[in-house]
């Protein structure tokens, strides 16, 4: 399978600063990423979509101007939390394609454990 | 929003038993996946049914799909209690882009 890297895997943080994520794709080009964010015991929710070199769409109810993607290149996406507070504790899970259309396997990083104190 | 929902939402077994989970959805599928988390960490992906097949074998997996019922189950055969994790269900919808997940089967191997 595709291999995924997420970093960091684990970060503590005070409430008001911002913390980034970086998700890279090593063995193929992601032209499209997806963040998820997982709260403890709850399934994947689906937080945004980015096309690499355009702007993100966000799911309803996720913030765009709070959860900064960046997606530049085609093998980095980064997820930006600016302002945490707790309630942004959660688990946040990258998933990049290279856009192969439907029955493409979807590949996952590792995942992010963010802990807003 | 979810559409995937599985039952049971937890489920103990024993070594060696088998274990059945299963997941509904409500629209129409191009595939149906199964992915496997272990406590705290990302997911791995089990199995991909089409909408066009009804059942696929990997292993001690069976995913059987059943496209009139909107309804998929998952049989993992002589359970392990390296099996213990969540399981979710996703769905590709015909028509989108990107997988919708199940609220996911916790499953616990008792040794």
């Amino acid at each position: 399978g595709a291999v995924v890297s997420q970093h960091p895997s684990r970060v503590i943080c005070k409430s008001g600063t911002s913390v980034k994520i970086e998700c890279r794709s090593l063995d193929f080009q992601a032209t499209t990423m997806f963040w998820y964010r997982q709260f403890p015991k709850q399934s994947l929710m689906l937080m945004a979509t980015s096309n690499e070199g355009s702007k993100a769409t966000y799911e309803q109810g996720v913030e765009k101007d709070k959860f900064l993607i960046n997606h530049a290149s085609l093998t980095l996406s980064t997820l930006t939390v600016t302002s945490a507070h707790p309630e942004d504790s959660s688990f946040y899970i990258c998933s990049p394609t290279s856009g192969g259309g439907p029955g493409e396997t979807q590949y996952f990083g590792p995942g992010t454990r963010l802990l807003v104190l | 929003s979810q559409q995937g929902e599985e039952d049971p939402q937890a489920l103990s077994i024993q070594e060696g038993e088998n274990a059945t989970m299963n997941c509904s959805y409500k629209t129409s599928i191009n595939n149906l996946q199964w992915y496997r988390q272990n406590s705290g960490r990302g997911l791995v992906h089990l199995i991909l049914i089409r909408s066009n097949e009804r059942e696929k074998h990997s292993g001690r997996l069976r995913v059987t799909l059943d496209t009139s019922k909107k309804s998929s189950s998952l049989l993992i055969t002589a359970s392990r209690a390296a099996d213990t994790a969540s399981y979710f269900c996703a769905t590709d919808p015909r028509g989108g882009s990107r997988l919708t997940f199940g609220e996911g089967t916790q499953l616990t191997v008792n040794p």
